[in-house]
Order: structure tokens, then C-alpha cells, then sequence
């Protein structure tokens, strides 16, 4: 059962342009979301995340949205650029249960975003 | 950036050997070290997490005598895949975080048996 959903596994996008991925989860415990960003033959590299307790986060070109209600959330990168091309991986956590200062991620299976230039 | 190394990059090797791979926190002291597995076009999936100092947790489905997780110091994890099959060829990746952190992973290790 999957509960982080990445329903497109791919996207392509005009550079200059913004570029949307999706999310859904369905457990309801997580409160901590993460996106990280893989090149080929690299290991994922983290991006941005949000709590629950926000709506929005914002870093540079790169903003990701949470609803709660919907257990959805999205990230955007506006402007889109040719190296922005990668595979991206959303994760999320019960960071509130874990304890300890460490917690386990439930990781999407991924999108490929490829910018064309 | 918080730096994770992890060696081989790529393992080839005959059905029965024993294959030790290495997860490193490069400039950060990481209590806590992730092993994941990866089959193509699938998710990242958990096999287990260590603390350093202590046994580590395995999910469910793993087998704990297969796959041989040490964590000895707070820079050092090794995972150690015990007498391997074909079965057993997949992509193996690391994470280490540490405390209130996110995780940063190692560049993964590719593992054929043949």
C-alpha cells in the first residue's frame, strides 16, 4: 500500500516556465514533508521541506504548498531551468511520534521533470 | 552541504560471497543512519535504521541475519549482505542524519550478483 503517491512519473516543461509536481499521502500521522532531488548516478539531495503547521514554504525558485485537508502537497519551481532536470522524490514523516531527533521517511516512487530549453 | 559517502559505487561479484558496503558522514556526526533499497522505477524503500552504539531496527520482511548492519561510531555504518544471490542485486543507498536534521544520502552502491 502506498501511502506517498507521485502519480506522474514524468513531466516536461519549457524552460523560463514553472514546473508543478505532486504529492498525495494518505496517512493522516504524517506531519513533516520532504522533497529531495536525484541526478542520475547520485543519491537524492534534499530540497525544501514544510511542517504542518504551515501552508507554504518558500527557498529561492522553489516553493512547496501543503493542504492538509486534501493530503496533497506541491512543489514549484518557477523559472524552470534545464538543470533543474532530475528525478524528484517526495517523502514524508510522523516526525511528531519519533522521538529522538531522527525519523523515518515514506518516499514517493518519484517524478522525472525534464526542462527543455 | 552535509556530505555522506558511500563505497563501492559498484559491486560485481560471484552468487555466495559476501559484500560489505560503507556509509561515511563526511562533516556531521550522524545518530542516526537509514539503509534503503531501490528496484528500478520504484520508491526508495526502508530496510532498516541504526543508532550508533545499538542494534539496529529492521522492517518487516527484512531478514536481519542476511543483511548485516553495523554502526559503530557516529560517522560510520556498514551494511553487510551475508552469503548474496541474484536475488539479492539491487541498488543499495545510505543515509545519515543528524540530530533535528534532514537526511543526506550517499550516492548508492550498485550490487550484481551474477
Amino acid at each position: 500500500d502506498q501511502q506517498v503517491k507521485q502519480n506522474s512519473p514524468s513531466l516536461s516543461v519549457q524552460e523560463g516556465r514553472i514546473s508543478i509536481l505532486n504529492c498525495d499521502y494518505t496517512n493522516s500521522m504524517f506531519d513533516y514533508f520532504l522533497w529531495y532531488k536525484k541526478y542520475p548516478a547520485e543519491g537524492p539531495t534534499f530540497l525544501i521541506s514544510i511542517s504542518s503547521i504551515k501552508d507554504k514554504n518558500e527557498d529561492g525558485r522553489f516553493t512547496v504548498f501543503l493542504n492538509k485537508s486534501a493530503k496533497h502537497l506541491s512543489l514549484h519551481i518557477v523559472p524552470s531551468q534545464p538543470g533543474d532536470s532530475a528525478v524528484y522524490f517526495c517523502a514524508a514523516t510522523p516526525i511528531a511520534y519519533s522521538g529522538a531527533g531522527s525519523y523515518q521517511l515514506t518516499f514517493g516512487k518519484g517524478t522525472k521533470l525534464s526542462v527543455i530549453p | 552541504g552535509a556530505v555522506v559517502s558511500q563505497h563501492p559505487s559498484r559491486v560485481i561479484c560471484k552468487s555466495g560471497t559476501s559484500v560489505k558496503i560503507e556509509c561515511r558522514s563526511l562533516d556531521f556526526q550522524a545518530t542516526t543512519m537509514f539503509w534503503y533499497r531501490q528496484f528500478p522505477k520504484q520508491s526508495l524503500m526502508l530496510m532498516a535504521t541504526s543508532n550508533e552504539g545499538s542494534k539496529a531496527t529492521y522492517e518487516q520482511g527484512v531478514e536481519k541475519d542476511k543483511f548485516l548492519i553495523n554502526h559503530a561510531s557516529l560517522t560510520l555504518s556498514t551494511l553487510t549482505v551475508t552469503s548474496a544471490h541474484p536475488e539479492d542485486s539491487s541498488f543499495y543507498i545510505c543515509s545519515a542524519q543528524g540530530f533535528n536534521q534532514p537526511q543526506h544520502f550517499g550516492d548508492g552502491t550498485r550490487l550484481s550478483i551474477l
